[in-house]
Order: C-alpha cells, then sequence, then structure tokens
C-alpha cells in the first residue's frame, strides 16, 4: 500500500507565477489535511479536505491561497501570483475518516518544497 | 489556544548515549499528544501517541514517551540513540475531539559517532 504520495518534491517559481501542489492519499483514505511548514518552525494547519468539499479553511490565507479534492484525482494546493514569503515546505496527510480520535491518524507525505525567486 | 514549546533547538548526543527531547504544552485540558520524527527531505512520521490511560508510552524505534500532568509535559526518551536516529522531532499537542494538531517548532538531533 503506497503511502501519500506528493508531487512535485521541489518546486521553484518566481514571483507573480503560480505554483501547483499535488497531493494524492493513502489508498483507501477520502480525508486530505494541508500543513505548510516555514523555516526553522513547526507545521501549521491550512485546510482540510473531503472529495469535493472544503471542510475546514481556518489556516488558509485569505488570499491567491486555494485548494480543492475533486471526486477524481490528486488534491490541488494552488498559490496564485507567488511571493518569496510563500516560500516554505506543504505537506499534505490523510487519513480514512475525520482524524483526531484515538484510532484515527494522520499520514504525512514527503512533503513538496517551494521556491520563490 | 492551546500551544506547544520545544525548549531546546538542537540537541547533540553521542551514539549509544541516553536522549530526553522536551516538550511543554499549555492547553486547559488534558489534550491528544504526539511525538513526530522528519528525517531531511522526508515527510512525519508518527513516532507515539498518547489519548488516556497509562502515562507511560511505548513507540516504534525504541522511544517511549511519559505524559507527566502536573508538568504539562510530554517528554520524549530512548535509553540509546543509534546514529540514524539524528533527524527533527516534532511535539504535538491536538484538544480532544479535534483534527487540527499544534506543532512544536522542532528539535533538530545531531548524533556523534
Amino acid at each position: 500500500n503506497a503511502g501519500v504520495m506528493q508531487n512535485p518534491r521541489h518546486l521553484v517559481r518566481r514571483r507573480g507565477q503560480e505554483a501547483r501542489l499535488r497531493c494524492s492519499p493513502m489508498k483507501g483514505h477520502s480525508h486530505v489535511y494541508w500543513y505548510r511548514q516555514l523555516p526553522e518552525e513547526g507545521l501549521k494547519f491550512m485546510v482540510y479536505l473531503q472529495k469535493e468539499n472544503i471542510i475546514d479553511e481556518s489556516g488558509m490565507p485569505k488570499e491567491r491561497f486555494s485548494a480543492e479534492f475533486p471526486k477524481e484525482g490528486p488534491s490541488i494546493l494552488r498559490i496564485q501570483q507567488v511571493v518569496r514569503g510563500d516560500s516554505a515546505a506543504y505537506f499534505c496527510a490523510s487519513s480514512p475518516r475525520l482524524a483526531g480520535g484515538p484510532q484515527e491518524t494522520q499520514y504525512f507525505g514527503p512533503g513538496t518544497r517551494l521556491l520563490v525567486l | 489556544a492551546q500551544s506547544v514549546t520545544q525548549p531546546d533547538i538542537h540537541i547533540t548526543v553521542s551514539e549509544g548515549a541516553s536522549l530526553e527531547l522536551r516538550c511543554n504544552y499549555s492547553y486547559g485540558a488534558t489534550p491528544y499528544l504526539f511525538w513526530y520524527v522528519q528525517s531531511p527531505g522526508q515527510g512525519l512520521q508518527l513516532l507515539l501517541k498518547y489519548f488516556s490511560g497509562d502515562t507511560l508510552v511505548q513507540g516504534i524505534k525504541g522511544f517511549e514517551a511519559e505524559f507527566k500532568r502536573s508538568q504539562s509535559s510530554f517528554n520524549l526518551r530512548k535509553p540509546s540513540v543509534h546514529w540514524s536516529d539524528a533527524a527533527e522531532y516534532f511535539c504535538a499537542v491536538e484538544p480532544g475531539g479535534s483534527y487540527i494538531p499544534t506543532f512544536g517548532r522542532g528539535t533538530s538531533l545531531i548524533v556523534h559517532p
């Protein structure tokens, strides 16, 4: 059973360009969570999605950032008009049911390192 | 809101020595507590978690952690460190019933041969 897949692993963009980060959850997992890790900081929650639904986007910046998890295909985190401050590692996690209970755990992907020049 | 403090940014130990990584949290009730390890260029791997019951929790790779309510701490320990344990370690807390963990800033473990 393959783990959580993220691609690309590294992404370089110039200021003003768009960044698209993809996350394929583990097989059988329908819950996806996105986190951002700034240099020398812990992970910060961004958004929680189920198939075709955004459940909680309380951690998402109000502008330029969006996320989706279509019925078919990977979850996408999209950053429009990137700025240098967007440079970070973006991690995706998945779970088969809503995480937060003793029986459920989020499984993390390897992350996408975004560098904005 | 809950918070997590990992007071040590870097810890250096010799291979074979014992290890303790500190984690203190701030939360009104007993939260769920986690330790994750992140190897360079990799995602986070869950080492262990505490929800209730026995305050000494055993995890993978020979790690254990002890929940001390009176000290609001959840320190990670290993009796004998291996060179492959060199990595970044994150403590996280989660209010009961929430799915959003709050992570500490991490402790970087350096292992000398």
